[in-house]
């Protein structure tokens, strides 16, 4: 079993949809959750962060945790064909000094 | 802006070459990691560290090497390159928070091992 799992798609998405993806991961002492977009032939960068249980909102992007179900899913309201990319899952084990292990990324495509 | 530089964009090295890949932070972060990223297997972590003279093993270590003599520089070294190890590099940073951890990318480096 794969330490963080993402379906790696693609998801496609009409332009002013929600396009929602989804993330697992297999170690309960997890602390950190990361969402990355890495657009093609570029680097990733950080689009959200989340620690705590529930949803964190930011702009059209809303991150959701459940660590009971060891889940973490990024949803993006009114998706524009900007959002095309590969968006990675993240997650760090126990502290600050911990590893930082992603996952293959979902590839998500949005038509206009 | 936080700059987080790799010393090369394209690289190519024949198989049994020691090859070393430099990557250089200049805003004083206390971790940095090199990645490895392939299609169809996302990033995977080769080595860590969150300071100087320390290191990690992450999940795909061998075949390489690491060193941190200095807290801006990270260095990965592949021994003895073997074609398996054509791949794109990419390197990052990160100062230490509680809940506002940010990781910077590097422009990345493709090595082609021939």
């Amino acid at each position: 079993q794969k330490e963080v799992e993402q379906n790696s798609g693609p998801l496609s998405v009409p332009e002013g949809a929600i396009a929602s993806l989804n993330c697992t991961y297999s170690d309960r002492v997890s602390q950190s959750f990361f969402w990355y977009r890495q657009y093609s032939g570029k680097s990733p960068e950080l689009i959200m962060s989340i620690y705590s249980n529930g949803d964190k909102e930011d702009g059209r992007f809303t991150a959701q945790l459940n660590k009971a179900s060891q889940y973490v899913s990024l949803l993006i309201r009114d998706s524009q064909p900007s959002d095309s990319a590969t968006y990675l899952c993240a997650v760090r084990r126990g502290g600050n000094t911990g590893k930082l292990i992603f996952g293959q990324g979902t590839t998500l495509q949005v038509k206009p | 802006d936080v700059k987080v530089t790799q010393s090369s964009r394209y690289l190519v090295k024949r198989t049994g070459e020691k090859v070393f890949l430099e990557c250089v932070q200049d805003m004083d972060h206390e971790n940095m990691f090199w990645y490895r990223q392939d299609p169809g297997l996302g990033l995977r972590l080769i080595y860590f560290s969150y300071d100087v003279k320390m290191k990690e093993k992450g999940d795909i270590p061998e075949g390489y090497s690491v060193s941190r003599e200095k807290k801006e520089r990270f260095s990965l070294i592949l021994e003895s390159a073997s074609t398996n190890q054509t791949s794109m590099y990419l390197c990052a940073s990160s100062f230490v928070a509680s809940t506002n951890e940010k990781l910077f990318f590097g422009s990345g480096t493709q090595l082609s091992v021939l």
